[in-house]
């Protein structure tokens, strides 16, 4: 079993679209949850982050946190064609030695 | 304000040949980093250097080996190289201390080995 896994893609949805991805895990050491967004050619950057479980929302981003289940999700409201990019999830124990990315799922927004 | 800078964008190398990629950090960052990305994979961690000593080192061979120098900047070294090293090597920068989430990432040197 891999570390870190995510929901296969790829995803196409319409513009305006609810989108959610989701990952799991096995290392109950994690603490830090973060979701990165890849556009071609570029390197990953950070849309959010939590610690430990919860949620948190930032615009049309919201990110759960379910540790009891080793289960994670983004959601994104209002899907904009700009959002067509891979998605990553990332996470780490308490001192960040542990840092650990999921495959990605790629999402494509068509107008 | 400068983010991470690596060079080249893009290289192509043979078989067996041996390959130098570069990384400067962001501003006020320490601490550097490597990941190699396969197409369609996430970022597996290489190594990280601080203080210009390798602080942590992922599941790679000895091929793989590293510098940092005064200044913060990093250099990736890769020997011997394999087709299954053609890859994105990304390089992320970070203050010591901070958390992961607090990396930041360069757009990276795509590698090409035929």
């Amino acid at each position: 079993q891999k570390e870190v896994e995510q929901d296969p893609g790829p995803l196409s949805v319409p513009e305006g679209a609810i989108v959610s991805l989701n990952c799991t895990y096995s290392n109950s050491a994690f603490q830090y949850f973060m979701w990165y967004r890849q556009y071609s050619r570029k390197g990953p950057e950070l849309l959010m982050y939590t610690y430990s479980s919860g949620n948190k929302e930032d615009g049309r981003f919201t990110a759960q946190v379910d540790k009891s289940s080793k289960y994670i999700s983004l959601f994104i409201r209002d899907s904009q064609p700009s959002d067509s990019a891979t998605y990553l999830c990332a996470m780490s124990d308490d001192y960040g030695q542990n840092f650990v990315f999921g495959p990605g799922t790629r999402l494509s927004v068509l107008p | 304000d400068a983010g991470v800078t690596q060079s080249p964008t893009h290289l192509i190398k043979t078989r067996g040949q041996q390959v130098t990629l570069r990384c400067s950090p962001k501003s006020g960052h320490d601490t550097v980093s490597w990941y190699q990305q396969a197409l369609g994979q996430g970022p597996q961690f290489i190594f990280q250097y601080y203080e210009e000593e390798e602080r942590q080192r992922g599941n790679f061979p000895d091929r793989f080996s590293g510098h940092q120098f005064p200044n913060y900047s990093s250099e990736l070294n890769v020997n011997a190289l394999l087709l299954g090293d053609s890859a994105l090597y990304l390089c992320a920068s970070s203050w010591t201390g901070t958390e992961a989430y607090g990396y930041t990432f360069g757009s990276g040197t795509r590698l090409t080995v035929v």
